[in-house]
């Protein structure tokens, strides 16, 4: 069964500091791994997805990158801002089936 | 393309009664999928869709809980005689048949069963 494990559980820095966000997992034999964002009582938004072919994806400021073979991706975001604070989780699929597991999240908190 | 679209917003029942939820996703879309999260946790996998047939279920979905999509197009998702233990945020998701695609989510049905 995978595992998914995301440290940080809570992160807060003052604006402009650069995030560092980390995800592992068990099971390294995973297809593709998605990052979200999901704030206070709402649905969650699709970041990024890295296929499992790929090292690294990047959005604006948002850049992702994924190590299968360690069983870890990390997300950065770089100069932060106050609209940055919210919840950040990892999800991985299964490589037999589509859904999805998640981390528990990373709540950050950029302090203007 | 309006997004993935869930009603009600939000829903409080007293404990023993029955509540349906809602989804519309994305027009083109094959797989719908529903998952569950409780406050703190992430999101965990109840079912999903293959247009109308119902490939999957978890072992968290017990007798109480029943899920439809006729026609493959809206679902919806039944509790029956709700427990405390059932108050949470109801999510779905859909995505395209082609493996490997982002999942686009609803802003989910927060459940409160008092």
């Amino acid at each position: 069964k995978q595992e998914v494990t995301q440290i940080p559980a809570a992160l807060s820095v003052p604006e402009g500091e650069n995030l560092v966000l980390n995800c592992s997992f068990t099971d390294s034999a995973i297809y593709n791994l998605q990052w979200f964002r999901q704030d206070p009582g709402k649905g969650l938004t699709s970041l990024l997805l890295i296929q499992s072919s790929q090292r690294e994806q990047t959005s604006g400021r948002l850049n992702a990158s994924l190590d299968k073979s360690s069983g870890r991706s990390t997300l950065y975001i770089a100069a932060s801002q106050p609209g940055d604070s919210a919840t950040y989780l990892c999800a991985v699929p299964s490589t037999n089936d589509y859904k999805l597991s998640f981390g528990a999240g990373t709540t950050v908190t950029v302090r203007a | 393309d309006t997004g993935v679209s869930q009603n009600p917003r939000h829903k409080i029942t007293k404990r023993g009664q029955n509540v349906t939820f809602r989804c519309d996703p994305i027009s083109e879309h094959n797989r719908l999928y529903w998952y569950r999260q409780t406050l703190g946790q992430g999101p965990e996998f109840l079912t999903y869709f293959q247009n109308e047939a119902q490939l999957e279920k978890s072992r968290l979905l017990s007798d109480r809980f029943s899920a439809e999509r006729p026609k493959g197009s809206f679902s919806t998702l039944e509790i029956q005689r709700t427990e405390q233990g059932d108050s949470a945020m109801y999510l779905c998701a859909s995505s395209s048949l082609r493996r490997g695609e982002k999942l686009f989510f609803g802003s989910g049905t927060q459940l409160s069963v008092l």
